[in-house]
């Protein structure tokens, strides 16, 4: 059974600070994956995007890596902001599968 | 494009009545529904899978009789939760798919169970 993991839980920096938010899984064989911002109370905002044939995508300040083999991933955040304080959420799509397999996520809070 | 509504975006009810959620597609068909709930601090968890004019699949631990999915149209599935109790109380989050593994999330809907 698949299973999605996200270090940190919570993460807090001042802001200007690059960073870095992991998320892990254990099968490989996945179609696609994706990372989603949430904030307080609020629905999801799709990020980014990648497909298994690919290795990363950019999106302004975020860049999304994908490295199937090891079953990882990461979302970087360039110089930080206050309005980048949100939960960010990796959520994955298994070959076998149509719904998407949540991390619980990772509490961003960018200090001013 | 590919927006998701869905409604209402909170309610309050009493233990014991039944409560109806939309999810809408409102510009494209989708083929495909799906039902998440979040509880506090934790992440999505599917429900269940609906695709238009068929029965949805529940996950496991899901009651089908109390949490009924219909799906009657290619832009309309409705979750009933059926003599809601506290702790049924939750964020609903719906998503719509118009196929080829694309997914497109609704605001979700705020649910207190008193």
């Amino acid at each position: 059974k698949q299973e999605v993991t996200q270090i940190p839980a919570a993460l807090s920096v001042p802001e200007g600070e690059n960073l870095v938010l992991n998320c892990s899984f254990t099968d490989s064989a996945i179609y696609n994956l994706q990372w989603f911002r949430q904030d307080p109370g609020k629905g999801l905002t799709s990020l980014l995007l990648i497909q298994s044939s690919q290795r990363e995508q950019t999106s302004g300040r975020l860049n999304a890596s994908l490295d199937k083999s090891s079953g990882r991933s990461t979302l970087y955040i360039a110089a930080s902001q206050p309005g980048d304080s949100a939960t960010y959420l990796c959520a994955l799509l298994n070959q076998a599968g149509t719904a998407l397999i949540f991390g619980k996520g990772t509490t961003l809070s960018v200090s001013s | 494009g590919a927006v998701v509504s869905q409604h209402p975006s909170w309610v309050i009810c009493k233990s014991g009545t039944s409560v109806k959620i939309e999810c809408r597609s409102l510009d494209f068909q989708a083929t495909t529904m799906f039902w998440y709930r979040q509880f506090p601090k934790q992440s999505l968890m599917l429900m269940a899978t609906s695709n238009e004019g068929s029965k949805a699949t529940y996950e496991q631990g899901v009651e089908k009789d109390k949490f009924l999915i219909n799906h009657a149209s290619l832009t309309l599935s409705t979750l009933t939760v059926t003599s809601a109790h506290p702790e049924d109380s939750s964020f609903y989050i719906c998503s719509a798919s118009p196929g080829q593994a694309a997914q497109y999330f609704g605001p979700g809907t705020r649910l207190t169970v008193t």
